[in-house]
Formats: structure tokens, C-alpha cells, sequence
């Protein structure tokens, strides 16, 4: 079975400051790990995702993870946030390809000017 | 990149009333389609999932006659939430997937039961 830990349901950080949202994974097989943003009454949007390939993985709009096994983690990382980053973020892990998410409980994140 | 397009995207009935809401791949083939319910502040929670032209397969817990799942072709997999009730107002998204390929997700519908 999978799961995934977000730690934290809500972070809040000021405008051009870094952005940490925590995740823990659980998985019998190596794992697929993905994370995707939710802005208000949307669907989800992939951020980025990690399939056995490079642990760091780049995404969209200068977010990144860095897939750590022995820690069993796979955080998401931005430099410096900005007032259109406020959303609710999920870490989400699968066995294969993506399909049949596990998601982790989101954390919303607020960034304050 | 591919887009799974939801609709309604809002909704509101009546209570024992039924509502379908559709899922349409509109740049690829979706032989897989996954169905999510979120519950306000919650996050998502597997309902079932759908093979192109089988029946699909529901998660432990869900009625598999109260939220029907019609996958008849490629391109367009249907849910429809039969006979229902306040406590079935939810957002309930749909995660479409080629198989090897990443997953795409619909906007989204907010059912309300009144």
C-alpha cells in the first residue's frame, strides 16, 4: 500500500521569501511522486513529477523536489514566492505512470506582500 | 498539453434527483479514467476507475449504484451520481490517462444537494 504525509495544512511566508512544503511517501515499490497545485474551485494542475529518473526534479512556474530515498521525502522547494503562489498544494504517489494517485491531505500555502 | 475538459463545472439539484457529469479527452484517448471526490478541506479520495468498454472498478466504501460509471468510449466517461443527497454534495474531478502517458485532470464539479 502507498501513502503520502504532508506536513503542515497550512504555511504562510512573505512575498520574495523561500517556499518549503513538506512530503513523506510510503510505498512497497519504487515510487512515482508527483505535485500539483489547486486554486479555488479548479481541478488540479501538475507541478511536477518524479519518475525514477534525475532525484531533482524542475517544474512549472520555479518550483522543484528533490527525490530523497533514505529520508523517504520528495519536498517541494521555491526560491522566492510570489503573491500568485497562494494556492492548495498535493503531493500525491502512484506505482506506475500516475494512474491511481494516492494524495497526500494538501497543504495551503499563503503568501503574504 | 492534453486537456480532460469536465462539465457541469457547477451544480445544484434537488435531493433524490440524479445528476450526470461527463469527462471528454479532447487531444488524446483516454483508455483509463479515474474518478475523485474532495470534501471541503480534504483532499482526494479515490472513487473508482474506469477501462474504456469494462465495467469499472469501485474503491471499498463506494456505492457502485449510487454513482454510476460509463466509459463506453475513448474519449468520454460519464459519472452519474443517482438519487441524491445532501451529504453527496462534494467536488468530484476526473483524472484521464493513455496508460503510459501522465495523467490529466478536469476542472472539476461542485455538486450542492439541497
Amino acid at each position: 500500500a502507498q501513502s503520502v504525509t504532508q506536513l503542515g495544512s497550512h504555511v504562510s511566508v512573505s512575498e520574495g521569501a523561500l517556499v518549503l512544503l513538506r512530503c513523506n511517501y510510503s510505498s512497497s515499490v519504487p515510487p512515482y511522486l508527483f505535485w500539483y497545485v489547486q486554486y479555488p474551485n479548479q481541478g488540479l494542475q501538475l507541478l511536477l513529477k518524479y519518475t525514477s529518473a534525475a532525484t531533482l526534479v524542475k517544474g512549472i512556474n520555479g518550483f522543484e523536489a528533490e527525490f530523497k530515498k533514505s529520508e523517504t521525502s520528495f519536498h517541494l522547494t521555491k526560491p522566492s514566492a510570489h503573491m500568485s503562489d497562494a494556492a492548495e498544494y498535493f503531493c500525491a504517489v502512484s506505482d506506475l505512470y500516475g494512474n491511481k494517485l494516492v494524495f497526500g491531505a494538501g497543504t495551503i500555502l499563503r503568501v503574504k506582500s | 498539453g492534453a486537456v480532460v475538459s469536465q462539465h457541469p463545472s457547477r451544480v445544484i439539484c434537488k435531493s433524490g434527483t440524479s445528476v450526470k457529469i461527463e469527462c471528454r479527452s479532447l487531444d488524446f484517448q483516454a483508455t483509463t479514467m479515474f474518478w475523485y471526490r474532495q470534501f471541503p478541506k480534504q483532499s482526494l479520495m479515490l472513487m473508482a476507475t474506469s477501462n474504456e468498454g469494462s465495467k469499472a472498478t469501485y474503491e471499498q466504501g463506494v456505492e457502485k449504484d449510487k454513482f454510476l460509471i460509463n466509459h463506453a468510449s475513448l474519449t468520454l466517461s460519464t459519472l452519474t451520481v443517482t438519487s441524491a443527497h445532501p451529504e453527496d454534495s462534494s467536488f468530484y474531478i476526473c483524472m484521464g490517462t493513455g496508460g503510459n502517458t501522465e495523467a490529466f485532470f478536469g476542472q472539476g464539479t461542485r455538486l450542492t444537494v439541497v
